[in-house]
This record gives structure tokens, sequence and C-alpha cells, in this order.
């Protein structure tokens, strides 16, 4: 059962490159996310999607950009890095509407570096 | 105000204790409540979800107080293996779920 899957695991980028996390759930969910946490921090939610198509932003979307152009892929792109943004970044599924009681499900983390 | 507000610990507790963590939300409307286990640069994982009634898996048992818009988790005979951060998660508007900061355990033999 694959579940959440995120590619790649680790990566270690230069100040002003680019690259695109991959995020793929076989669970045929609705809802994607992608959140990031730094050390001592708790889930802050980047961007999430609310279907195929469509993407909305979070709690600290600048530097980011989503897509969402099949129902089980959710890629998040980094245009430009920058050292602020080395983090650890989880992806997560859901079913379900807002008064159902379905979790989220996680992906198991990329460890991104940016020196 | 955060979403959700959690005790960051750390708690320090023998083996075999009872130990309780707490959790408050602002949200008065939000409808699902969840507690989460992240071990140490792993992905959250879900413990149990918490139904009005609270509810009991085993050693640990989760409790919903509306109208203090508050949550608990109780941890029973606690084990070397409880040691985590625990998540408090609470489900509002268009399925977006809000994290607690995390409360982190250490259980020492």
């Amino acid at each position: 059962n694959a579940g959440v899957t995120q590619t790649p695991k680790f990566r270690v980028l230069k100040t002003g490159q680019s690259m695109t996390l991959l995020c793929a759930q076989d669970m045929n969910h609705e809802y994607m996310y992608w959140y990031r946490q730094d050390p001592g921090m708790g889930l802050r939610l980047i961007h999430y999607s609310v279907g195929e198509g469509t993407t909305a932003k979070g709690e600290v979307p600048d530097g980011y950009n989503v897509s969402r152009l099949k129902k089980q892929n959710f890629l998040l792109g980094l245009e430009s890095a920058a050292p602020s943004q080395t983090s650890v970044y989880f992806c997560a599924s859901s079913s379900g509407h807002d008064y159902s009681n379905q979790p989220q499900h996680f992906g198991d983390g990329t460890r991104l570096s940016i020196l | 105000r955060k979403e959700v507000e959690q005790d960051p610990g750390p708690f320090n507790v023998p083996e075999g204790a009872t130990v309780a963590f707490n959790c408050t939300y602002s949200n008065s409307a939000s409808q699902s409540f969840f507690w989460y286990r992240q071990d140490c640069r792993k992905e959250p994982k879900l413990l149990m979800s918490v139904y009005s009634s609270g509810n009991e898996d085993g050693r640990f048992t989760a409790q919903l107080n509306r109208a203090s818009q508050y949550i608990s988790l109780l941890i029973r005979d606690s084990k070397l293996s409880d040691s985590a951060t625990y998540l408090c998660v609470v489900k509002g508007n268009f399925n977006k779920f809000y994290f607690g900061s995390g409360t982190k355990l250490n259980v020492k033999p």
C-alpha cells in the first residue's frame, strides 16, 4: 500500500536554483496539501488543492508555486530557491467534506537544504 | 491567536506512568478532531480521531469538550516506545487542517 509518496527524499540546492517536489497519492483523495516544518515549529500550510485543476494559498505561500494537473499528483515548485526555504516538506491528502471525520495521510517528507 | 494551542512540554515521565496532554482550539464551528504522533524526523501519523462522546484505543483515551473548546489525550501505562511528539489537529472549513505545535513526551526507563 503506497498511500502518499514524495520524491525526492533529500535534495541540496544552491541559492537561485529551481526544483519541483512531486507528491503522488493512490487513494483517490480529492484534497492534497503541502506543508513545511522547521525545527521546533509546527506544520505550516504552503498551498493546498480541493480537486484536480484547483489550487489555493495557505499560510506561507510566498516563493512557492503548485500545480494539480492530475488528481493523484500535486507538485510544489521553487522558482528561485532561498536559504530561508531550507526545511522538511510534507505532502498530505484527505477525502471527505468539512464535517466528515476523515483524517490526513502524510508522505514521509522531503528534506531540502539550500546553500 | 493561533487556531490550535498546545503545551510544548517536554513531559518527562517514567515507564508505567499515566500522562495527559491538553489542547485548545479557537474556532467553535470546528467539527473534526484528531491526535497525531510524530517521531523525530518522520512524518505525522494518525494516532486516533476524537469523537464527541470520547473514545478509547487500548492505552489511549481521547476526550472532547466542545463548550470549553478543549481536547485531551490520556496515555496510561506509558511505554518507552510512546516517546514522540503528539500533535493536536482540528479540521476547519474547506477541508483545511490546523495543527498545534506539538507536545513532546519522553518516557524514561
